[in-house]
Protein backbone atom coordinates (compact mmCIF):
# COMPACT_ATOMS: atom_id res chain seq x y z
CA UNK A 1 0.00 0.00 0.00
CA UNK A 2 1.13 3.43 -0.51
CA UNK A 3 2.35 5.57 2.25
CA UNK A 4 3.93 8.52 3.32
CA UNK A 5 6.12 9.16 6.53
CA UNK A 6 6.73 12.45 8.48
CA UNK A 7 8.94 11.92 11.47
CA UNK A 8 8.59 15.11 13.06
CA UNK A 9 5.61 16.32 14.60
CA UNK A 10 6.99 19.93 15.26
CA UNK A 11 9.70 21.27 13.57
CA UNK A 12 11.08 24.63 15.52
CA UNK A 13 13.31 26.90 13.39
CA UNK A 14 14.38 31.03 13.56
CA UNK A 15 13.29 33.28 11.41
CA UNK A 16 15.97 33.65 8.33
CA UNK A 17 17.24 30.70 8.95
CA UNK A 18 16.94 27.72 6.41
CA UNK A 19 13.83 24.72 7.00
CA UNK A 20 13.34 21.47 6.21
CA UNK A 21 9.85 19.61 6.75
CA UNK A 22 10.87 15.57 6.17
CA UNK A 23 8.94 13.18 4.20
CA UNK A 24 9.64 9.60 3.24
CA UNK A 25 7.70 7.50 0.97
CA UNK A 26 6.53 4.08 -0.22
CA UNK A 27 5.04 3.30 -3.19
CA UNK A 28 4.58 0.97 -5.84
CA UNK A 29 5.80 2.67 -9.12
CA UNK A 30 6.74 5.92 -9.86
CA UNK A 31 5.45 7.89 -7.46
CA UNK A 32 3.50 10.94 -7.52
CA UNK A 33 4.43 13.41 -4.39
CA UNK A 34 2.69 16.49 -3.05
CA UNK A 35 2.63 18.87 -0.45
CA UNK A 36 0.34 21.26 1.53
CA UNK A 37 0.09 23.58 3.76
CA UNK A 38 -2.87 24.02 6.65
CA UNK A 39 -3.15 27.92 8.14
CA UNK A 40 -5.03 28.15 11.09
CA UNK A 41 -8.49 28.16 10.34
CA UNK A 42 -8.21 27.63 7.03
CA UNK A 43 -8.05 24.70 4.56
CA UNK A 44 -5.13 22.77 3.15
CA UNK A 45 -3.34 24.81 -0.16
CA UNK A 46 -1.60 22.99 -2.76
CA UNK A 47 2.42 23.50 -2.34
CA UNK A 48 3.71 21.99 -5.35
CA UNK A 49 4.30 18.18 -6.67
CA UNK A 50 6.44 15.91 -8.39
CA UNK A 51 5.33 13.45 -10.80
CA UNK A 52 8.03 13.97 -13.49
CA UNK A 53 10.83 15.47 -14.35
CA UNK A 54 13.68 17.29 -12.40
CA UNK A 55 14.18 15.98 -8.74
CA UNK A 56 14.11 20.03 -7.19
CA UNK A 57 10.29 21.27 -7.57
CA UNK A 58 9.04 24.63 -6.95
CA UNK A 59 6.42 25.71 -5.53
CA UNK A 60 4.39 28.34 -3.94
CA UNK A 61 5.92 30.52 -1.24
CA UNK A 62 9.30 30.12 -2.46
CA UNK A 63 9.43 26.77 -1.23
CA UNK A 64 11.05 23.64 -2.83
CA UNK A 65 10.76 19.95 -2.37
CA UNK A 66 13.65 17.96 -3.21
CA UNK A 67 12.83 13.91 -4.41
CA UNK A 68 15.29 11.68 -3.83
CA UNK A 69 14.32 7.87 -5.31
CA UNK A 70 17.49 6.43 -3.52
CA UNK A 71 16.44 7.48 -0.09
CA UNK A 72 12.37 7.64 -0.91
CA UNK A 73 12.46 11.08 0.59
CA UNK A 74 10.44 14.28 -0.94
CA UNK A 75 11.79 16.83 1.89
CA UNK A 76 10.35 20.48 1.92
CA UNK A 77 12.64 23.21 2.52
CA UNK A 78 13.05 26.95 1.84
CA UNK A 79 15.70 28.81 2.19
CA UNK A 80 14.96 31.43 4.60
CA UNK A 81 11.67 31.35 7.02
CA UNK A 82 9.34 33.44 7.69
CA UNK A 83 6.62 33.76 10.80
CA UNK A 84 4.09 33.47 8.98
CA UNK A 85 5.21 30.21 7.35
CA UNK A 86 4.53 28.83 10.83
CA UNK A 87 1.53 25.88 9.69
CA UNK A 88 0.38 22.49 9.93
CA UNK A 89 2.27 20.47 6.50
CA UNK A 90 1.32 17.81 5.52
CA UNK A 91 2.99 15.24 2.58
CA UNK A 92 1.15 12.95 0.41
CA UNK A 93 1.18 10.75 -2.18
CA UNK A 94 -1.08 9.18 -4.51
CA UNK A 95 -2.43 6.20 -4.25
CA UNK A 96 -2.22 4.53 -7.33
CA UNK A 97 -4.80 1.64 -6.57
CA UNK A 98 -7.79 4.00 -6.81
CA UNK A 99 -8.06 7.10 -9.47
CA UNK A 100 -7.36 10.20 -7.41
CA UNK A 101 -6.93 9.96 -4.23
CA UNK A 102 -4.82 11.23 -1.98
CA UNK A 103 -2.57 8.75 0.68
CA UNK A 104 -1.70 11.54 3.18
CA UNK A 105 1.10 11.47 5.97
CA UNK A 106 0.35 12.82 9.58
CA UNK A 107 1.32 16.42 9.30
CA UNK A 108 3.88 18.22 10.88
CA UNK A 109 3.65 21.15 12.53
CA UNK A 110 6.03 24.24 11.63
CA UNK A 111 7.08 26.84 14.04
CA UNK A 112 8.95 29.72 13.19
CA UNK A 113 10.25 32.42 16.00
CA UNK A 114 11.36 35.72 15.39
CA UNK B 1 -12.46 33.18 -7.69
CA UNK B 2 -14.41 31.51 -4.80
CA UNK B 3 -12.73 28.58 -2.94
CA UNK B 4 -13.96 25.48 -1.88
CA UNK B 5 -16.54 26.22 0.98
CA UNK B 6 -18.06 23.99 3.70
CA UNK B 7 -21.01 24.17 6.04
CA UNK B 8 -21.09 24.14 8.86
CA UNK B 9 -17.73 25.01 9.97
CA UNK B 10 -18.24 23.23 13.47
CA UNK B 11 -21.24 20.91 14.71
CA UNK B 12 -21.43 19.30 17.71
CA UNK B 13 -24.29 16.53 18.26
CA UNK B 14 -24.93 13.85 20.57
CA UNK B 15 -24.39 10.28 19.58
CA UNK B 16 -27.06 8.53 18.05
CA UNK B 17 -27.89 12.17 16.24
CA UNK B 18 -27.89 13.13 12.39
CA UNK B 19 -25.58 15.72 10.92
CA UNK B 20 -25.22 16.54 7.24
CA UNK B 21 -22.72 18.71 6.49
CA UNK B 22 -22.38 20.51 2.86
CA UNK B 23 -19.19 20.93 0.35
CA UNK B 24 -19.83 23.70 -2.26
CA UNK B 25 -16.95 22.97 -5.30
CA UNK B 26 -15.08 25.93 -7.21
CA UNK B 27 -16.73 26.58 -10.17
CA UNK B 28 -16.20 23.88 -12.95
CA UNK B 29 -14.70 21.67 -10.63
CA UNK B 30 -15.90 18.38 -11.97
CA UNK B 31 -14.33 16.18 -9.28
CA UNK B 32 -15.19 16.45 -5.62
CA UNK B 33 -13.34 14.67 -2.95
CA UNK B 34 -14.25 14.02 0.92
CA UNK B 35 -11.56 13.51 3.26
CA UNK B 36 -11.55 13.36 7.36
CA UNK B 37 -8.82 13.58 9.82
CA UNK B 38 -9.41 12.29 13.23
CA UNK B 39 -7.83 13.13 16.15
CA UNK B 40 -4.81 14.51 14.74
CA UNK B 41 -3.80 11.85 13.32
CA UNK B 42 -3.10 11.57 9.19
CA UNK B 43 -6.02 12.84 6.92
CA UNK B 44 -7.70 10.13 5.08
CA UNK B 45 -9.82 9.45 1.51
CA UNK B 46 -13.42 8.91 2.01
CA UNK B 47 -15.10 9.11 -1.58
CA UNK B 48 -14.67 11.32 -5.04
CA UNK B 49 -17.12 12.42 -6.99
CA UNK B 50 -16.81 12.94 -10.66
CA UNK B 51 -19.65 15.09 -11.83
CA UNK B 52 -22.87 12.83 -9.77
CA UNK B 53 -21.29 10.00 -10.71
CA UNK B 54 -19.31 8.33 -7.66
CA UNK B 55 -16.20 7.47 -8.78
CA UNK B 56 -14.30 5.80 -5.63
CA UNK B 57 -15.85 5.36 -2.63
CA UNK B 58 -13.57 2.95 -0.71
CA UNK B 59 -12.78 5.04 2.07
CA UNK B 60 -16.36 5.41 3.24
CA UNK B 61 -15.99 3.57 6.97
CA UNK B 62 -19.44 2.24 6.86
CA UNK B 63 -22.91 2.35 5.65
CA UNK B 64 -23.73 5.42 8.44
CA UNK B 65 -22.22 7.29 6.11
CA UNK B 66 -23.96 8.70 3.06
CA UNK B 67 -22.85 10.88 0.17
CA UNK B 68 -24.79 12.84 -2.70
CA UNK B 69 -23.77 15.11 -5.43
CA UNK B 70 -27.10 15.48 -6.98
CA UNK B 71 -26.75 17.67 -10.23
CA UNK B 72 -22.92 17.23 -9.77
CA UNK B 73 -22.62 20.80 -8.08
CA UNK B 74 -22.59 21.04 -4.41
CA UNK B 75 -22.10 17.40 -2.12
CA UNK B 76 -23.66 16.76 1.16
CA UNK B 77 -22.13 14.26 3.60
CA UNK B 78 -24.54 12.26 6.27
CA UNK B 79 -23.77 10.49 9.35
CA UNK B 80 -26.78 8.64 10.65
CA UNK B 81 -26.55 7.82 13.60
CA UNK B 82 -23.35 9.59 14.57
CA UNK B 83 -20.93 7.55 17.03
CA UNK B 84 -17.99 8.81 19.09
CA UNK B 85 -15.33 7.98 16.52
CA UNK B 86 -16.73 10.11 14.03
CA UNK B 87 -15.44 13.12 15.58
CA UNK B 88 -12.79 14.72 13.68
CA UNK B 89 -12.43 17.15 11.06
CA UNK B 90 -14.00 16.68 7.25
CA UNK B 91 -12.65 18.13 4.93
CA UNK B 92 -14.19 18.67 0.99
CA UNK B 93 -11.73 19.36 -1.67
CA UNK B 94 -12.56 19.90 -5.88
CA UNK B 95 -9.80 19.51 -8.86
CA UNK B 96 -10.44 20.00 -12.40
CA UNK B 97 -10.74 17.32 -14.70
CA UNK B 98 -7.46 18.23 -16.47
CA UNK B 99 -5.74 18.69 -13.43
CA UNK B 100 -6.90 15.88 -11.17
CA UNK B 101 -3.92 16.04 -8.42
CA UNK B 102 -4.07 19.75 -7.65
CA UNK B 103 -6.88 19.75 -5.65
CA UNK B 104 -8.10 22.99 -3.51
CA UNK B 105 -9.57 22.37 -0.26
CA UNK B 106 -12.46 23.35 2.06
CA UNK B 107 -11.47 24.67 5.51
CA UNK B 108 -13.07 21.85 6.88
CA UNK B 109 -16.02 20.93 9.11
CA UNK B 110 -14.93 20.12 12.87
CA UNK B 111 -17.24 17.21 14.01
CA UNK B 112 -17.93 16.73 17.41
CA UNK B 113 -19.83 13.74 18.51
CA UNK B 114 -20.75 13.02 22.53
Amino acid sequence: AQSVAQPEDQVNVAEGNPLTVKCTYSVSGNPYLFWYVQYPNRGLQFLLKYITGDNLVKGSYGFEAEFNKSQTSFHLKKPSALVSDSALYFCAVRDIRGFQKLVFGTGTRLLVSP
Amino acid sequence: EAGVTQFPSHSVIEKGQTVTLRCDPISGHDNLYWYRRVMGKEIKFLLHFVKESKQDESGMPNNRFLAERTGGTYSTLKVQPAELEDSGVYFCASSQVSNPYEQYFGPGTRLTVT
